[in-house]
């Protein structure tokens, strides 16, 4: 049960799009399509964005998406506004009733 | 209004006990599948344990041998026993609800957290 792989932070303009990686292995990512993306802001508890590696949760901004291609899924953001400003955290079912979250993404929106 | 409340907190030594619980209002824990996840300050998420609907607890490696999940039905609560304590133990600890359990974590409800603190 190793993290996934993000980039620590990743960084954009208001208005720009911005896509965080999340990499795994076949044991993981790359063996279901049961990524799910959460975002945190400081102090607060994690908040579901996106489940089933494409379908955003209820609320979720249409210029949210999601996507995977082998054990790499990907979360973009489109049109980035200031409240985006947050941790992103990916997750994936690693098997035998078991979940792996990814370290973590730091996104600023400058 | 759906809630999750967890208390049990604290500062507690190596190799010592604790039981954290997690009260739950506007949902019942029997039929979701409740989930505790953990924060180490500064840290990232991971995934500790879940209590599936039908009965059946599972962990991660981590902590498989020293947590274990339960529920009262009555008290609509779900509880998290964390024995032989170590240092990285040291996070905050959150509740959450599943309510589909079909293979992403879909976690739409969550506590506001309670911070367990392993030091000597």
């Amino acid at each position: 049960q190793s993290a996934l792989t993000q980039p620590r932070s990743v960084s954009g303009s208001p208005g720009q799009s911005v896509t965080i990686s999340c990499t795994g292995t076949s044991s993981d990512v790359g063996g279901y399509n049961y990524v799910s993306w959460y975002q945190q802001h400081p102090g607060k508890a994690p908040k579901l964005m996106i489940y089933d590696v494409t379908k955003r949760a209820s609320g979720v901004p249409a210029r949210l998406s999601g996507s995977k291609s082998a054990n790499t899924a990907s979360l973009t953001i489109s049109g980035l506004q200031a409240e985006d400003e947050a941790d992103y955290y990916c997750c994936s079912y690693a098997g035998t009733y078991t979940w792996v979250f990814g370290g973590g993404t730091k996104l600023t929106v400058l | 209004e759906v809630q999750l409340v967890e208390t049990g907190g604290g500062l507690i030594q190596p190799g010592g006990s604790l039981r954290l619980s997690c009260a739950a209002s506007g949902l019942t824990v029997s039929s979701n599948y409740m989930t505790w996840v953990r924060q180490a300050p500064g840290k990232g998420l991971e995934w500790v344990s879940v209590f599936y609907s039908g009965g059946s607890t599972y962990y991660a490696d981590s902590v498989r041998g020293r947590f274990t999940i339960s529920r009262d039905n009555s008290k609509n609560t779900l509880y998290l026993q964390m024995n032989s304590l170590r240092a990285e133990d040291t996070a905050v600890y959150y509740c959450a609800r599943d309510p589909y359990g079909s293979g992403s974590l879909f976690l739409d409800c969550w506590g506001q957290g309670t911070l367990v603190t392993v030091s000597s």
